[in-house]
């Protein structure tokens, strides 16, 4: 099984409608991030989380909100789907103890908003 | 303003030959550095790192080196195979910060 679980791992949705991205991962790590990837670019930080009672924005947040239920979840929701949210979504965790600075990444969510 | 840059998109290179992927940073805060590999429809794994304390650390067949006084990186693949053709993304962090930048990648094809 994988550590990092991303769901749904396809998702098209209509301009308007609020829809939630869920991951969850069982390394017992403290620290996730939800990054977008949009084609020939890089991974952009969206949010992320160092513990359950803290939520941080990236640099690029407006239009999503985060919510970390608990250590091992942590959900992105698009309150209002837009076509350029169209992307690829990954969530990511760390424990800067065990493997400095590396990140888990999950096999991602394919967004796609018509 | 793009912190980390990847200036090639792709790159190409024979089996058994080297690969050298590039990656530049502007930020001198950063002091941590590494290097992901992404198949298609897979997320990103980690692949290398290397602190700002040091110059160069290998790992078999990928030995990534930093010139910080450039304010550049390079990671080198040899000899190449083809199943390391994938997506390469160079990422750059603070530590204390706890987040990493990550540049746009360039795609390493490797042909028999």
């Amino acid at each position: 099984d994988a550590d990092v679980t991303q769901t749904p791992r396809n998702r098209i949705t209509k301009t308007g409608k609020r829809i939630m991205l869920e991951c969850s991962q069982t390394k017992g790590h403290d620290r996730m991030y939800w990054y977008r990837q949009d084609p020939g670019l890089g991974l952009r930080l969206i949010y992320y989380s160092f513990d359950v009672k803290d939520i941080n924005k990236g640099e690029i947040s407006d239009g999503y909100s985060v919510s970390r239920q608990a250590q091992a979840k942590f959900s992105l929701s698009l309150e209002s789907a837009i076509p350029n949210q169209t992307a690829l979504y990954f969530c990511a965790t760390s424990d800067p103890a065990r493997a400095k600075n590396i990140q888990y990444f999950g096999a991602g969510t394919r967004l796609s908003v018509l | 303003d793009q912190q980390v840059k990847q200036n090639s998109p792709s790159l190409s290179v024979q089996e058994g030959r080297i690969s050298i992927l590039n990656c530049d940073y502007t930020n001198s805060m950063f002091d941590y550095f590494l290097w992901y590999k992404k198949y298609p429809a897979e997320g990103p794994t980690f692949l290398i790192s290397i602190s700002s304390i040091k110059d160069k650390n290998e790992d078999g067949r990928f030995t990534v080196f930093l010139n910080k006084s450039a304010k550049h990186l390079s990671l080198h693949i040899v000899p190449s195979q083809p199943g390391d053709s994938a997506v390469y993304f160079c990422a750059a962090s603070n530590t204390n910060a706890g987040k990493s930048t990550f540049g746009d990648g360039t795609t390493l094809t490797v042909k028999p």
